[in-house]
């Protein structure tokens, strides 16, 4: 059975911490993604990385960043969090053949800053 | 990645088939059309894809026109467990972005 694995289910921090949210895929994936998802404007691409080592912004970078140093392994990282980064944090992988590639996603972290 | 254009809601009465729209004007040569549900507090389920002809699996069929522009997803005996948000995406797959527009919130109803 697939598997991709977010560390957290929910999480609080406060403004101004440090924040990593992990994810890690057992299916030999190269991309994977980084998404959030708030009420009404659903999933917005933060970073994508379809490589170790490789990674793209997405729509909403801006207060991010991630790390890929192993392939199974995608970070997230916030790196002084703020309460308007209070929301649904998904990881996706998908294999890099091209054409009929399906994602798989994480059960979602619900990050909530304070 | 083409842009998809979504309508944001539509209801549908438990036991009729439930017919989603997409549009995907632009969409390149390469460029599949796959389709995702979100159950709340869920992450994102693949449903199905396609690339020109139409498809069906045991969820879902996919009806994608012969311009490629427009999709259709059908649900043919919509549950309540089909109450979702549906997205539409056209990818070319490969190493590229995957890319969700808001989709359809879908609401069974008995």
């Amino acid at each position: 059975d697939v598997k991709v694995t977010q560390s957290s289910r929910y999480l609080v921090k406060r403004t101004g911490e440090k924040v990593f949210l992990e994810c890690v895929q057992d299916m030999d994936h190269e991309n994977m993604f980084w998404y959030r998802q708030d009420p009404g404007l659903g999933l917005r691409l933060i970073y994508f990385s379809y490589d170790v080592k490789m990674k793209e912004k997405g729509d909403i970078p801006e207060g991010y960043s991630v790390s890929r140093e192993k392939k199974e392994r995608f970070s997230l990282i916030l790196e002084s969090a703020s309460t308007n980064q209070t929301s649904m944090y998904l990881c996706a992988s998908r294999p890099g053949a091209v054409g009929n590639t399906e994602a798989f996603f994480g059960q979602g972290t619900r990050l909530t800053v304070v | 990645d083409a842009k998809t254009t979504q309508p944001p809601s539509m209801d549908c009465a438990e036991g009729r088939a439930a017919n989603l729209p997409c549009n995907h004007s632009t969409i390149s040569g390469n460029e599949y059309v796959y389709w995702y549900r979100q159950i709340h507090s869920q992450g994102p389920q693949y449903i199905i894809h396609g690339l020109k002809n139409n498809e069906t699996n045991e969820m879902a069929s996919l009806i994608i026109t012969e311009d490629r522009k427009s999709s259709t997803l059908i649900l043919p005996h919509a549950t309540l467990r089909d109450t979702a948000v549906y997205y539409c995406i056209a990818s070319r797959g490969g190493y590229n972005k995957l890319i969700f527009g808001a989709g359809t919130r879908l609401a069974v109803h008995p």
